[in-house]
């Protein structure tokens, strides 16, 4: 088991909600990544903060938005959700500049209605 | 356009032979690859990492190999066992912004029979 920790573990919205999700990432580790995960498939990059700020993005909308805190800490949110919005959505934590391995927490299972 | 590919079939195999997983991918210059296992409902779990400069890894009864010309990664479980079964994937590093994001393929899901 690694140190980082998600929650909620399930949560159960309706379309054109907003969601916040949010990550506490490993002692020590500086950066904290965000993936989407279809039933079926692989982790999607959602953006990467490294110190408070957004250090790169994959391919969302900009209704997905996140925040770092001076823990390191995390938050994902989602904005006028879409049934396609259904996922698992991962934090990973590493220590950007140390190595290149990422620390998966359990993710958090979410389902749009 | 930048592509990596998992044998999306699950791979059925008899506990105590090797099995063996395929990663491909197109239009990549990956300075690193990583392999990580994930169990149903779980995240990932970092097993492995080999870097463009390596041909082989090798930790207990995991081996990877990395080969850059024929833009491949081949994953290995020796003596494999009911426990091994999961789902497994290769991802590779991309640079965006600066920042060093994984990019995964789909996963190939390993069943081990006893």
């Amino acid at each position: 088991e690694t140190g980082v920790t998600q929650s909620p573990t399930h949560l159960i919205k309706t379309r054109g909600q907003q969601v916040t999700l949010r990550c506490s990432s490993q002692s020590g580790h500086n950066t904290v990544s965000w993936y989407q995960q279809a039933l079926g498939q692989g982790p999607q990059f959602i953006f990467q903060y490294y110190r408070e700020e957004e250090n790169g993005r994959g391919n969302f909308p900009p209704r997905f938005s996140g925040l770092q805190f001076p823990n390191y800490s995390s938050e994902l949110n989602v904005n006028a959700l879409e049934l396609d919005d259904s996922a698992l959505y991962l934090c990973a934590s590493s220590d950007q500049g140390a190595e290149e391995t990422q620390y998966f927490g359990p993710g958090t299972r979410l389902l749009v209605l | 356009s930048q592509k990596i590919e998992q044998n999306s079939e699950a791979l059925n195999i008899q506990e105590g032979k090797t099995a063996t997983l395929t990663c491909n991918y197109t239009n990549y210059s990956p300075a690193y690859l990583q392999w990580y296992r994930q169990d149903p409902g779980r995240g990932p779990v970092f097993l492995l990492l080999i870097r463009e400069n390596e041909k082989e890894k090798r930790k207990e009864r995991l081996k990877v190999t990395f080969d850059t010309t024929l833009k491949q990664s081949l994953f290995h479980i020796t003596a494999s066992q009911p426990a091994d079964s999961a789902t497994y994937l290769c991802a590779l590093d991309t640079y965006n912004n600066a920042g060093n994001m994984l990019t995964f393929g789909g996963g190939t899901r390993l069943m081990v029979k006893p």
